[in-house]
Parts: C-alpha cells; structure tokens; sequence
C-alpha cells in the first residue's frame, strides 16, 4: 500500500485560502468516507484537525474544511492566519488488509 | 483530561528488539469507542500507521511490518504495547501512541486520532 499523494507545500498569504490535496486510489480514499486530516508544527505531536472527511472536532476552527471527489480528498483553510504555518498529513482507511495510510505530507507557508 | 505518554529505550542495537509501552490517565483503555494505535516519523519525513488494537486485544498491522510488529494491552494497568522485531537504523524515528475515538464517527473504521502522547524518540545503533 503506497502513501497517498500530497502536494509537497503550498503557500498563501494572510488572509487567503489554500487547499491540499490528498489523492489515493479507489481502494483507500475512493473507497471509503473516513478520511482524516493532522496539522504538526515543528517538533511537536500531529493534532486532528478533520475526521470522516469533513467533521470537525470540538475546538478546530471552522477555517479547517475538508471534502472529497473521487479518489482525491482535500483540505481547506479559509482566512490564512501565520500560526496555520505547518505540515499537514492526510490518513485514510484502506481495508481490512491495509487498514490506515497516511499522506506524504504537504508543509503550509504563510508568505 | 486523557493523556498518552510514551516509555521504554531511547537506543535499541540492531537486530534486537524495541520495546514501548503508552500510559493512558485520565481515562480508561476499555473505552467502548476507542483504540490504541502507534505512529512513527523517521527523521525528516512523514508518519508510518504501526498498528492499533482495542481493549478486547483485536490487532490491526500495517503489512510491510506485520511480521516484526506486536501491540499487545493491560487493562490492569491501562497500558498498551510495541513491540518491533529484528530491529535496523530503518526503524530510527520518533514513535508515537495515540487514541482513535469512533464515537462521533459512524463508523469503526472513521473517527480520528484525536489524543496524542508527545513521542518518544528510538535510535537504532549499535
């Protein structure tokens, strides 16, 4: 089971939208709603930012959307803000053979 | 509050065996709509899926290490274990515990990891 596929960075200036790409396979993102997404700054433990896809956790700000077409799930933050500057990580349930995979990993720049 | 903190060996030698065990506090680890996964992240890269199991002892590996992988749990203790076999510099990372709830989910297979021990790291060196 390959990692999925994320862009390597994107940046925006404050203020601005960005969206991240995650795309797999009918067998792991096409395949299911259970798709997850972490934001990890430098040093420190990822944190769960969106699950099944598009619910947000108690707490996550409502900038944090996510969605998904096809094999190809994303995320959105709307109104840039400098502390949004990190590395996100997609995961997605993949089967009773391979049950989770996480993203490549896509480094967010607040230009 | 849960909270997960990670335990065991900073410097495991190759070919042996690493060892980790997650604390779990302020909760209990036969939560109904939890379970207990490891994550790992090798220097400069992203996270590796280990494998989770639930407080009952059902197991779930990733494929490309589930012939070196153990994750075994204590109720008693409300502890949850790694254990990784056959061990080389590959296995260097920063290893996580974390805490999947499928309660808001509709599903046992969604929800998302959403409590994180801080990470311990493992070199592996002789």
């Amino acid at each position: 089971q390959s990692a999925l596929t994320q862009p390597r960075s994107v940046s925006g200036s404050p203020g601005q939208s960005v969206t991240i790409s995650c795309t797999g396979t009918n067998s792991d993102v096409g395949g299911y709603n259970y798709v997850s997404w972490y934001q990890q700054h430098p040093g420190k433990a990822p944190k769960l930012m969106i699950y099944d896809v598009s619910k947000r956790p108690s707490g996550v700000p409502d900038r944090f959307s996510g969605s998904k077409s096809g094999n190809t799930a994303s995320l959105t933050i709307s109104g840039l803000q400098a502390e949004d500057e990190a590395d996100f990580y997609c995961c997605s349930y993949a089967g009773s053979y391979t049950p989770y995979v996480f993203g490549t990993g896509t480094k967010v720049t607040v230009l | 509050q849960l909270q997960l903190q990670e335990s065991g060996p900073g410097l495991v030698k190759p070919s042996e065996t690493l060892s980790l065990t997650c604390t779990v506090s302020g909760g209990s680890i036969t939560s109904s709509s939890c379970y207990w996964g490891w994550i790992r992240q090798p220097p400069g890269k992203g996270l590796e899926w280990i494998g989770s199991i639930y407080y009952s002892g059902s197991t779930y590996y990733n494929p490309s290490l589930k012939s070196r992988v153990t994750i075994s749990v204590d109720t008693s203790k409300n502890q949850f274990s790694l254990r990784l076999s056959s061990v080389t510099a590959a296995d260097t990372a920063v290893y996580y515990c974390a805490r999947r709830d499928v309660g808001f989910s509709s599903s046992w297979r969604g929800g998302g990891m959403d409590v994180w021990g801080q990470g311990t790291t493992v070199t592996v060196s002789s």
